[in-house]
């Protein structure tokens, strides 16, 4: 079983609709979640991070942890062509006795397409 | 604005020519981690530094190489470039104090291998 894992897409919507990318990890102790986008050719562009169960909101996203499950999404709401790109899924675990600062294991990327 | 710089953006070097990629950040942020990313694939940890602290992952290639001169600057060394070493190079950083780990990543430098 792979770390961290994304649904495979790739994900297209209409342009206005609700975007939904899903990601599970496997290490129960894992404490930061992150979200990237990256756009063909560029770098991964951090737009969500989130360390507590529950939704955290940030214009027209949202992302929702939770840890009993495993589990993190990503909600782009009202989808514009702009939010094409890929969605990269990134966890930090540390460990006990470990440094306080953490490696990021990324999933595989969802592509997401929003089209007119 | 503070940001994460990385020179040059497009790199052409010729198979086992060294070459020599530069990463500097007016963050202040102590870790500074570099990564290779190919074509459809998420970014793979090469190593990193904890200010000074070099940490290197297992299955890095020795022909990687890294030296971070002051806070502010990282270099990534390939000294034999090979074809499988043509990717994006991107250089992040992050803070190491309290529960906030997130990484900022500078634009990448496209490495081309001929």
């Amino acid at each position: 079983q792979k770390e961290v894992e994304q649904n495979s897409g790739p994900l297209s919507v209409p342009e206005g609709a609700i975007a939904s990318l899903n990601c599970t990890y496997s290490d129960r102790v894992s404490q930061s979640f992150f979200w990237y986008r990256q756009y063909s050719g560029k770098s991964p562009e951090l737009i969500m991070s989130i360390y507590s169960n529950g939704d955290k909101e940030d214009g027209r996203f949202t992302a929702q942890l939770n840890k009993a499950s495993q589990y993190v999404s990503l909600l782009i709401r009202d989808s514009q062509p702009s939010d094409s790109a890929t969605y990269l899924c990134a966890v930090i675990t540390l460990r006990a006795g470990g440094t306080s600062y953490g490696k990021l294991t990324f999933g595989q990327g969802t592509i997401l397409t929003v089209h007119p | 604005d503070a940001m994460v710089i990385q020179n040059p953006r497009y790199q052409v070097t010729q198979f086992g020519k060294p070459v020599t990629l530069s990463c500097s950040q007016t963050l202040n942020h102590n870790v500074m981690y570099w990564y290779q990313q190919k074509s459809s694939q998420a970014p793979k940890l090469l190593f990193h530094y904890y200010d000074k602290d070099f940490n290197n992952e297992a299955d890095t290639p020795d022909n990687f190489q890294s030296r971070r001169p002051n806070t502010s600057f990282c270099f990534l060394d390939i000294r034999s470039p090979g074809l499988g070493d043509a990717a994006m190079y991107l250089c992040a950083t992050s803070g190491s104090s309290g529960q906030r780990y997130e990484q900022y990543f500078g634009p990448g430098t496209r490495l081309t291998v001929t």
